[in-house]
């Protein structure tokens, strides 16, 4: 089945400087990936998605990269502020049943 | 509000007690998803419906654990003979049928005393 490894598990990161977490699946038929952003005692907010026909899509500081041939996906998040500490997830969807695996997700620090 | 809803919040029950969970989905999505998130840990997938039909669901989901949504729109999650370890948050997602982006409501946190 499907498995989803994500890295690195915390990021900490300077106010305004970048911050880049990635995400390996093994399933090369999965078309659709998402990243949810979660603060403590919330629900998972989708902050960005890519498919599996373009290689980037960016959302102003926000962008995600897909590399379908090596199965790895990143999201980059440039001039961190401090509403961008949160815990991240990535996420594979199943096309088999549309079920979405989730990586073990990255705890973002911004520091002043 | 027209996004994903849940009832209740919170919820505290003794072990051994039954509760019951609704999620109301957005209206013209007809997937619902159920999720479990325990602290520090991405959710992990129990059970989805497309409209009514309930059509797969997880090996994590036990017989204690019954999952409907009668008319396709609202769900329900019920855990009978509660125990400790059933403690988590229970998310509820819905999305357009396929491969649609799954948008989540805020969750029933679940605490077995």
């Amino acid at each position: 089945g499907e498995n989803v490894e994500q890295h690195p598990s915390t990021l900490s990161v300077q106010e305004g400087d970048s911050a880049v977490i990635k995400c390996t699946y093994s399933d090369s038929a999965s078309n659709y990936f998402p990243w949810y952003k979660q603060e403590l005692g919330k629900r998972p907010q989708l902050i960005i998605d890519i498919r599996s026909n373009v290689g980037e899509k960016k959302d102003q500081r926000i962008a995600v990269t897909l590399n379908k041939t090596a199965k790895h996906f990143s999201l980059h998040i440039t001039e961190t502020q401090p509403e961008d500490s949160a815990v991240y997830f990535c996420a594979v969807l199943r096309d088999s049943n549309y079920q979405l695996i989730w990586g073990a997700g990255t705890k973002l620090i911004i520091k002043p | 509000d027209t996004g994903v809803s849940q009832n209740p919040r919170h919820k505290i029950t003794k072990r051994g007690q039954n509760v019951t969970f609704r999620c109301d989905p957005i209206s013209e999505h007809n997937r619902l998803y159920w999720y479990r998130q325990t602290l520090g840990q991405g959710p992990e997938f129990l059970t989805y419906f497309q409209n009514e039909a309930q059509l797969e669901k997880s090996r994590l989901l036990s017989d204690r654990f019954s999952a409907e949504r009668p008319k396709g729109s609202f769900s329900t999650l019920e855990i009978q003979r509660t125990e400790q370890g059933d403690s988590a948050m229970y998310l509820c997602a819905s999305s357009l049928a396929g491969g649609g982006t799954q948008y989540f409501g805020p969750g029933t946190r679940l605490t077995v005393l």
